[in-house]
């Protein structure tokens, strides 16, 4: 069985200063994992997908994610805020033992940028 | 290039009616996933479509069920409503089985009364 777990539900932060959601996940296998974006209103859009083929990922809009396989982690960053980045934002795993597209999502993160 | 669309957008149905979703994968797309997102439990799984026939369920009831046509659009519907199906019901599609780069609709918000 596999499982995710984000850490904060809600992160503030204010414009041009750095963010940090976190992520652990859990799987039996090597996992695929991503980090969706969720703006109000709207459908999720793919950030960044994580497949072993390195452990530091880049994604749209400036946002990268390290994959630490020792700590289980899949933490999201990105240098400076923006206000366009405030949406919710989902840690997601997909088990290889599954075909398909059966994803299991995280609680989501809200992240909030002050002015 | 369309996204995946679906309709309606908004729904209002009383407990015990039945309720059919629509959803129009991106144009070459052959794989579509439901899922339902609520506040309480989140996104959850419920089915995938690939070449007409449903290839993985998550853990729903029997009275949520799909299909798939034979140009990848796809429907769900959801027979004796109760309250707790109130949610917003996601498809996301994409170009096979196993892609896992899926690309989301904006939702259908089902509200059940």
């Amino acid at each position: 069985a596999q499982s995710v777990t984000q850490l904060d539900s809600h992160v503030s932060v204010s414009e041009g200063t750095p963010v940090l959601l976190r992520c652990n996940y859990s799987s039996s296998y090597s996992p695929s994992l991503f980090w969706y974006v969720q703006h109000p209103n709207k459908g999720l859009q793919l950030l960044l997908k994580y497949t072993s083929a390195a452990t530091l990922v880049k994604g749209i809009n400036g946002f990268e994610a390290e994959f630490k396989k020792s700590e289980t982690s899949f933490h999201l960053t990105k240098p400076s805020a923006h206000m366009s980045d405030a949406a919710e934002y989902f840690c997601v795993v997909s088990d290889i033992s599954n075909a398909g597209n059966m994803l299991t999502f995280g609680g989501g993160t809200r992240l909030m940028v002050k002015p | 290039k369309a996204g995946v669309t679906q309709t309606p957008r908004y729904l209002i149905k009383t407990r015990g009616q039945q309720v059919t979703l629509s959803c129009s994968p991106i144009s070459g797309h052959r794989s579509v996933s439901w899922y339902q997102q609520t506040p309480g439990q989140g996104l959850q799984f419920l089915f995938e479509y690939f070449s007409e026939t449903q290839r993985n369920k998550g853990n729903f009831p029997g009275r949520f069920s799909g299909r798939q046509f034979s140009n990848s659009r796809s429907e769900m519907n959801v027979s004796t409503l109760e309250l707790g199906d109130s949610a917003l019901y996601l498809c996301a599609s994409s170009l096979e089985f196993s892609d896992e780069k899926l690309f989301f609709g904006s939702g259908t918000q089902l509200s059940v009364l």
